[in-house]
């Protein structure tokens, strides 16, 4: 099974900073046969399901505001907020759709400073 | 729109069964890979099992192999999670999710709460 790990396990930054995720996998994600990265990241608020914000790595669901992005390749991984909004408060997952079983990290907490 | 409204969920005793459903709308549900994904008190989330657009492929986490089936009626427009053998960590709430090929979760339900307990 791949292993997805995320860093930090919780994070707080100041409105209108920017917050960056990481999430390394235990064997790299990426296809040879058509060069993309099999990675999503999801959004969770409390008491809701996980919403989609990104996947192939980098390319951004639609609706999503654009202050998300999502960067890397191979095993490594990054999740950036910009300009922290008081609405981005939520946990955040990485996810391998490479091969299953599909596994995720163990989500990092983005709280307010 | 488009709507995944699990139920089937509640109380069950170690060892007992439950079924869970997932009806969908608001898209051609036979087109689309499913999946559920489940999520332990407190916990992070666990990928449990999928079923391909026709139902002709399924995987499940080792898990609950050979405990819970999935399965689908693209007439219905249903998912299903057939779980036997139920053991107290499989309480968690169970998310059904629409999978954009084979690949992410572009669409989630509500998700529905199973607790298995004595």
């Amino acid at each position: 099974d791949i292993v997805m790990t995320q860093s930090p396990d919780s994070l707080a930054v100041s409105l209108g900073e920017r917050a960056t995720i990481n999430c390394k996998s235990s064997q790299s994600v990426l296809s040879s046969s058509n060069n993309k990265n099999y990675l999503a990241w999801y959004q969770q608020k409390p008491g809701q399901p996980p919403k989609l914000l990104i996947y192939w790595a980098s390319t951004r669901e639609s609706g999503v505001p654009d202050r998300f992005s999502g960067s890397g390749s191979g095993t490594d991984f990054t999740l950036t907020v910009s300009s922290l909004q008081a609405d981005d408060v939520a946990v955040y997952y990485c996810q391998q759709y490479y091969s299953t079983p599909f596994t995720f990290g163990q989500g990092t907490k983005l709280e307010i400073k | 729109e488009v709507q995944l409204v699990e139920s089937g969920g509640g109380l069950v005793q170690p060892g007992g069964s439950l079924r869970l459903s997932c009806a969908a709308s608001g898209f051609s549900f036979s087109d689309y890979w499913m999946h559920w994904v489940r999520q332990g008190p407190g916990k992070g989330l666990v990928w449990v099992s999928r079923i391909k657009s026709d139902g002709s492929t399924t995987t499940y986490a080792d898990s609950v192999r050979g405990r819970f089936t999935i399965s689908r009626d693209n007439a219905e427009n249903t998912l299903y999670l057939q779980m036997n053998s139920l053991r107290a960590e499989d309480t968690a709430v169970y998310y059904c999710a629409r999978g954009f090929g084979s690949h992410y979760f572009d669409f989630w339900g509500q998700g529905i709460l199973v607790t298995v307990s004595s």
